[in-house]
């Protein structure tokens, strides 16, 4: 497709479950990133990837959390032991990153989770 | 770590009237973009300043990156209920780390 995808766009999960959210990047992009926000609140970061180096991981909120991107493309988040303060949209964002003036990053719609 | 601050958290303006929104980092930043977010939608990119002192111009917004590339605004001339939405400001430090975002700036426009 042309934009970022992410799925589900909707997920209910009950507290202790795990749950994986799924983001197709912008094809030929090179840097994703993926971001939490709380209802009504600003875009926290969570973890950077770019091309083949390593993740900057600095904003996992703990060790429940873990991304990784196969083949510099599709990402996947995982969240173990879900807690209900893990309830928020979760946001992926890619970039064609080719030069300090091209930077801009594409969001997908997000996947709203909803930990009951 | 690097910080961004915006300020005012929340703004109501009456249609017509003026609005501006303002963002600091607690670092020099290599560029600042800003972003719009739509009730209900997803950030969607508006510009991107990148020279010290900067002023970029799209229809009634205004974009200013400080002298010190430290600090930058939007401001919109004569709002209108389409301008409705969160107004983020985003950054970092050095080319090729991630994106630290402030915690936007939410308008409201009443008709």
């Amino acid at each position: 497709g042309a934009g970022v995808s992410q799925s589900p766009s909707n997920k209910v999960t009950e507290k202790g479950k795990d749950v994986e959210l799924r983001c197709d990047p912008i094809s030929g992009h090179t840097a994703l990133y993926w971001y939490r926000q709380s209802l009504g609140q600003g875009l926290e970061f969570l973890i950077y990837f770019q091309g083949n180096s390593a993740p900057d991981k600095s904003g996992l909120p703990s060790d429940r959390f873990s991304a990784e991107r196969t083949g510099g493309s599709v990402s996947t988040l995982t969240i173990q032991r879900t807690q209900q303060e893990d309830s928020a949209v979760y946001l992926c964002a890619s970039s064609p990153r080719t030069g300090a003036t091209n930077e801009k990053l594409f969001f997908g719609s997000g996947t709203q989770l909803s930990v009951l | 770590g690097q910080q961004v601050m915006q300020i005012p958290q929340y703004q109501h303006v009456q249609e017509g009237e003026d609005f501006t929104t303002y963002c600091n980092s607690s670092t020099t930043l290599s560029n600042i973009q800003w972003y719009k977010q739509r009730p209900g939608g997803h950030p969607v990119f508006l510009i991107q300043l990148v020279k010290s002192g900067e002023v970029k111009k799209q229809k009634r917004l205004t974009f200013q990156f400080g002298e010190a590339k430290k600090n930058s605004s939007l401001h919109i001339t004569a709002t209108q209920t389409t301008d409705v939405g969160t107004y983020f400001c985003a950054g970092h430090s050095n080319y090729g780390q991630n994106f630290v975002f402030g915690p936007g700036t939410r308008l409201s426009v009443l008709p």
